[in-house]
């Protein structure tokens, strides 16, 4: 069954370094997604990405935030300058068309921020 | 604004019947439901659209009132596997619309 890839599993980083989650959507898939979801809490939205480009981003998502299609499998999330309460599972999702599509989601990057 | 939902948490014996809400202050055009198990991520149970349309693959039941902006997660029976913790995703319009989460309700199925 085809399935949503994240790389790291865990990555443990130093405030202020620069971070890259990594996500390998399903291959026929369309529409991209990060959220994220700090432990004991809600899954909260981070962006949605659509035709190579941001379709919507939440507040959560500022400028130390970026997502990238660099080749046309991988998805991309990168931290620029990490913060403590960055620490979060990331989850990156993706489906297939847009309204009241089933949402995959992948297994999740664990960041620690020390 | 995220749904919300209630209870925020409930303990069942195992075979007991449980009710999940969620309510939403948008117009919806459809709502989904997933189940997270501690430290893994969300699996999805079902979807419900806007016009009564409901797609699922389990034994799970739930209901869409547009009216409302409510829907409502049916567990009956309820076995050890069903603990988790339990989240509506309510979805508006939009060419690529987001999900956005509820607040969750924890469940756990005891013997």
């Amino acid at each position: 069954e085809p399935e949503v890839t994240q790389t790291p599993s865990h990555q443990v980083t130093q405030m202020g370094q620069e971070v890259i989650l990594r996500c390998v959507p399903i291959s026929n898939h369309l529409y991209f997604y990060w959220y994220r979801q700090i432990l004991g809490q809600k899954v909260e939205f981070l962006v949605s990405f659509y035709n190579n480009e941001i379709s919507e981003k939440s507040e959560i998502f500022d400028d130390q935030f970026s997502v990238e299609r660099p080749d046309g499998s991988n998805f991309t999330l990168k931290i620029r300058s990490t913060k403590l309460e960055d620490s979060a599972m990331y989850f990156c999702a993706s489906k297939d068309w847009g309204l009241a599509g089933e949402l995959f989601f992948g297994e999740g990057s664990r960041l620690t921020v020390l | 604004q995220q749904p919300v939902q209630s209870p925020q948490a409930v303990i069942l014996r195992e075979g007991e019947d449980a009710v999940i809400n969620c309510s939403s202050s948008k117009a919806l055009y459809s709502v989904h439901w997933y189940r997270q198990k501690h430290g893994e991520a969300p699996v999805f149970l079902m979807i419900l659209l806007k016009g009564g349309e409901q797609k699922g693959h389990e034994k799970i039941s739930a209901s869409f009132n547009e009216k409302k902006q409510q829907s409502s997660l049916y567990l009956t029976a309820s076995q050890l596997s069903y603990s988790g913790t339990y989240f509506c995703g309510t979805e508006n319009t939009g060419t690529a619309s987001k999900l956005t989460f509820g607040t969750g309700t924890r469940l756990q199925v005891t013997l």
